[in-house]
């Protein structure tokens, strides 16, 4: 149980465009879900908390405007990269709880932008 | 605030030798502790945790003891194998915001074993 696939796990956009990322739990109900990134060979940063139906809660640092989020329901939320650069190339990793302590995170999406 | 520091890697070992990770955290409030651990290309596992102080986290072979008097939480497996290699993180949560449990994680220690 509480598995939690992420769609596509790799994309290559160009410069300027827009790539949306999807978190899917598959077995649970997922009240929150968060977005991390992963730079090579580093920890986890923490993006973003979205809890079911609001607005996501960032991170200090981290624009809102630029890494749209939406957690529309209880299985599903989506993270959208908009007007994309070269430095935001980077792994994006989602995890989903449902209300309890552990998270179940996301096989990751390898975001590349040329 | 709150954070995690492990040893830094990376750490190779023979097959079938001693491990030991260290993790050490600070943290305001009663966390909860972690350790991940990601294979190459993919997103994180959850390896063990411990809720309170003096719990045993184990599994496949690995532990960890929540020791709050030293605020450590070290990983530890007698007997390492091949399959082991990965990068293994280090982690604590708390609550946050009054409902959600937010992670910090450490740095990652990228740990090969060879045959």
């Amino acid at each position: 149980g509480a598995v939690v696939s992420q769609h596509p796990s790799r994309v290559i956009c160009k410069s300027g465009t827009s790539v949306k990322i999807e978190c899917r739990s598959l077995d649970f109900q997922a009240t929150t879900m968060f977005w991390y990134r992963q730079f090579p060979k580093q920890s986890l940063m923490l993006m973003a908390t979205s809890n079911e139906g609001s607005k996501a809660t960032y991170e200090q640092g981290v624009e809102k405007d630029k890494f749209l989020i939406n957690h529309a329901s209880l299985t599903l939320s989506t993270l959208t990269v908009t007007s994309a650069h070269p430095e935001d190339s980077s792994f994006y990793i989602c995890s989903a709880s449902g209300g309890r302590l552990e998270q179940y995170f996301g096989p990751g999406t390898r975001l590349t932008v040329t | 605030g709150n954070s995690v520091t492990q040893m830094e890697g990376p750490v190779t070992l023979s097959e079938e030798a001693f491990l030991t990770i260290n993790c050490t955290y600070t943290a305001t409030g009663y966390p909860s502790l972690f350790w991940y651990v990601q294979y190459p290309g993919e997103g994180l596992q959850l390896l063990l945790k411990a809720t309170k102080a003096d719990d045993k986290g184990s599994n496949k072979g690995f532990e960890a003891t929540y020791r709050k008097e030293t605020t450590s939480f070290h990983l530890e497996k007698g007997s390492v194998q091949v399959s082991d290699s990965a990068v293994y993180f280090c982690a604590l949560s708390v609550l946050s915001g009054g409902s959600n449990y937010k992670l910090t994680f450490g740095k990652g220690t990228l740990l090969t074993v060879n045959p």
